[in-house]
């Protein structure tokens, strides 16, 4: 399937410390790309996003890496918080027949631990 | 601005019936997205409607439709229920749906299949 939910990938990180989070996405010629947060019985947040034409963004205490070569892109937290703990979706946004659709990662579990 | 809103957030259904559910995207978006959310799948794109069209679909049964009212509001309908539809079906709202523009999401319905 496109998008593959088993064996949800966990990371671990003490409060305070930086994260860093993988996706790797599967069309070249994507070109809009999207970091969701999604809490426990909530829909996935908006977190970041980042345009082919740039490697790299900032936003408040997150920055998304882009490296279109070997089709990668990373999500780095700073100074993680609690309320970081969540599950984390990377997503392709696709121009397919003249419409838009999101192609997701599998996801990451981020867990804070005190 | 309110975000995206869907009706109903929780819903019991058994194998055969058919439900209907409402998705009211953030004022002005015209672009609406519908995704399921399994464990076993994790995020797969249903469709996408835009000025009252159904512009992209997904790899998804024909018991699986939608539609779009002139206000950009949508439903979605799954008829002939199975154990496996069972899943949180997400709506998101962009502005035109160009695949350069971020999809917001509402929080979702919960359905469950006995």
């Amino acid at each position: 399937g496109e998008s593959v939910g088993l064996h949800l990938p966990t990371l671990s990180v003490q409060e305070g410390d930086n994260s860093i989070i993988n996706c790797a996405y599967s069309n070249s010629a994507s070109d809009y790309f999207i970091w969701y947060k999604q809490e426990s019985g909530k829909g996935p947040q908006f977190i970041i996003d980042i345009r082919s034409n740039m490697d790299k963004r900032q936003g408040q205490r997150v920055t998304v890496l882009l490296n279109k070569t070997v089709k990668h892109l990373s999500l780095q937290i700073a100074a993680t918080q609690p309320g970081d703990s969540a599950v984390y979706f990377c997503a392709e946004n696709i121009l397919y027949q003249g419409a838009q659709k999101l192609v997701f990662g599998q996801g990451t579990r981020l867990t804070i631990n005190p | 601005k309110a975000g995206v809103t869907q009706t109903p957030r929780y819903l019991i259904k058994t194998r055969g019936q058919q439900v209907t559910l409402s998705c009211s995207p953030i004022s002005g978006h015209r672009s609406v997205s519908w995704y399921q959310q399994t464990p076993g799948q994790g995020l797969q794109f249903l469709f996408e409607y835009f000025s009252e069209t159904q512009r992209n679909k997904g790899n998804f049964p024909g018991r699986f439709s939608g539609r779009q009212f002139s206000n950009s509001r949508s439903e979605m309908n799954v008829s002939t229920l199975e154990l496996g539809d069972s899943a949180l079906y997400l709506c998101a709202s962009s502005l035109m749906g160009t695949g350069k523009e971020t999809q917001y999401f509402g929080p979702g319905t919960r359905l469950l299949v006995l």
